[in-house]
């Protein structure tokens, strides 16, 4: 399985939004409605952001989004605060049990 | 609460085998899908292996046939047997629960992860 494909980085100023794609292919992405988005700050455990493609875990802010188009899926953060900077990857189910990830975006919030 | 605590990492020889343990409580473990996946130092999250509620299992080429995953729900607990270990091998593994019904979308409580190191 190829991992899926992410910008390594993506900045954004205080208050605005910024977007993370993730691109896969009809096997996995395109597929199923199976993706989520993990939060990563340095040293600690993933954290999950969003899942089925657009549902948000309880205790996640609404200022996070997930949608998909085709082959490509993408997490939209608005409203970008200072604690938003993390690494960020996405994940997505690619049939017969198996998953596969992206490789990483490290947000900066300038 | 939800928690998932793993353990049994540590350093070992290229060829060499390790036994992790994922101590699973506050949920009822038998019902749930569980999985491993690990980040090896300054990189990305991969997907290591997965087995359901009735015990069916599934890894990637990258470790098919070198590890094994197994549950014993009698003692909430998750094990990651790895064998013939690679210095590719060397990553913080991470158990992570999977809500039912979701695809293997919903990956909702990780542990704090074990540290494997493969060198000579």
């Amino acid at each position: 399985q190829s991992a899926l494909t992410q910008p390594r980085s993506v900045s954004g100023s205080p208050g605005q939004s910024v977007t993370i794609s993730c691109t896969g292919t009809s096997s996995d992405v395109g597929g199923y409605n199976s993706v989520s988005w993990f939060q990563q700050h340095p040293g600690k455990a993933p954290k999950l952001m969003i899942y089925g493609v657009s549902k948000r875990p309880s205790g996640v802010p609404d200022r996070f989004s997930g949608s998909k188009s085709g082959n490509t899926a993408s997490l939209t953060i608005s409203g970008l605060q200072a604690e938003d900077e993390a690494d960020y990857y996405c994940c997505s189910y690619a049939g017969s049990y198996t998953l596969v990830f992206g490789g990483g975006t490290k947000l900066t919030v300038l | 609460q939800v928690q998932v605590v793993e353990s049994g990492g540590g350093l070992v020889k290229p060829g060499g085998s390790l036994r992790l343990s994922c101590a699973a409580s506050g949920f009822t473990f038998s019902d749930y899908y569980m999985t491993w996946i690990r980040q090896a130092p300054g990189k990305g999250l991969e997907w290591v292996s997965y087995i359901a509620s009735s015990g069916y299992t599934n890894y990637p080429d990258s470790v098919k046939g070198r590890f094994t995953i197994s549950r014993d729900n009698a003692k909430n607990s998750l094990y990651l047997q790895m064998n013939s270990l690679r210095a590719e091998d060397t990553a913080v593994y991470y158990c992570a629960r999977i809500d039912v019904d979701t695809n293997m979308s919903k990956l909702d409580y990780w542990g704090q992860g074990t540290l494997v190191t493969v060198s000579s």
